[in-house]
């Protein structure tokens, strides 16, 4: 059973333009959303994480909006560059637990 | 400041052989989880370290098991190889038992046959 459930699974977006992943769990107990870009051949590294008090968090370029009452988050990555092609990863733990991770979403950003 | 390393970054191994993997945690930080990628998916969490124990654990056999040492690295064991444990696996670290802020390391590619 997927705790978070992630869409699209892939993204083909003009450099410039916005990307937009969304994310869904069921879980009320998760208290953390990081999401996570992972190159070919590479770890996951963490881009921005978001606590369920806020509803959007925004760092550079990547924003993070969240909807506690529809127990949705989603990430939007403003001017999208050929170097943000990638793999996004979202997840959700309860704080101090383990994380349950999306299925991932190729980002491909066409110059 | 070095981040999360692991090694091998490689590995072959042949079906119901053993491997260990390690992992040495970024620079203070303290809490050390692994987790099994498969190609094509999001990361399974395999268990979390925290004060050379385990204090945590997701679905996987017995044949997964694991340690960590008083400066915070961290081993994963895996007995009895299967060909589906092929996989990247990755150590995560983080401070304290909130597990905000986790850095991945670059993983290590274990190819089972």
């Amino acid at each position: 059973q997927q705790q978070v459930k992630q869409s699209p699974q892939s993204l083909i977006v003009q450099k410039g333009g916005i990307s937009i992943i969304n994310c869904a769990y069921e879980n009320t107990a998760f208290d953390y959303f990081p999401w996570y870009q992972q190159f070919p051949g590479k770890g996951p590294a963490l881009l921005i994480a978001i606590r369920p008090d806020v509803s959007e968090k925004k760092e550079g370029r990547f924003t993070i909006s969240f909807n506690k009452s529809a127990k949705q988050f989603s990430l939007h990555i403003m001017d999208s560059q050929p170097g943000d092609s990638a793999t996004y990863f979202c997840a959700a733990s309860p704080l101090g637990n383990q994380f349950y991770f999306g299925t991932g979403t190729s980002l491909t950003v066409i110059p | 400041d070095a981040g999360v390393t692991q090694s091998p970054t490689h590995l072959i191994k042949t079906r119901g052989q053993q491997v260990t993997l390690r992992c040495s945690p970024k620079s203070g930080h303290d809490t050390v989880s692994w987790y099994q990628q498969a190609l094509g998916q999001g990361p399974q969490f395999i268990f979390q370290y925290y004060e050379e124990e385990e204090r945590q654990r997701g679905n996987f056999p017995d044949r997964f098991s694991g340690h960590q040492f008083p400066n915070y690295s961290s081993e994963l064991n895996v007995n009895a190889l299967l060909l589906g444990d092929s996989a990247l696996y990755l150590c995560a670290s983080s401070f304290g038992t909130a597990n905000t802020e986790a850095f991945f390391g670059q993983g290590t590619r274990l190819t089972v046959v």
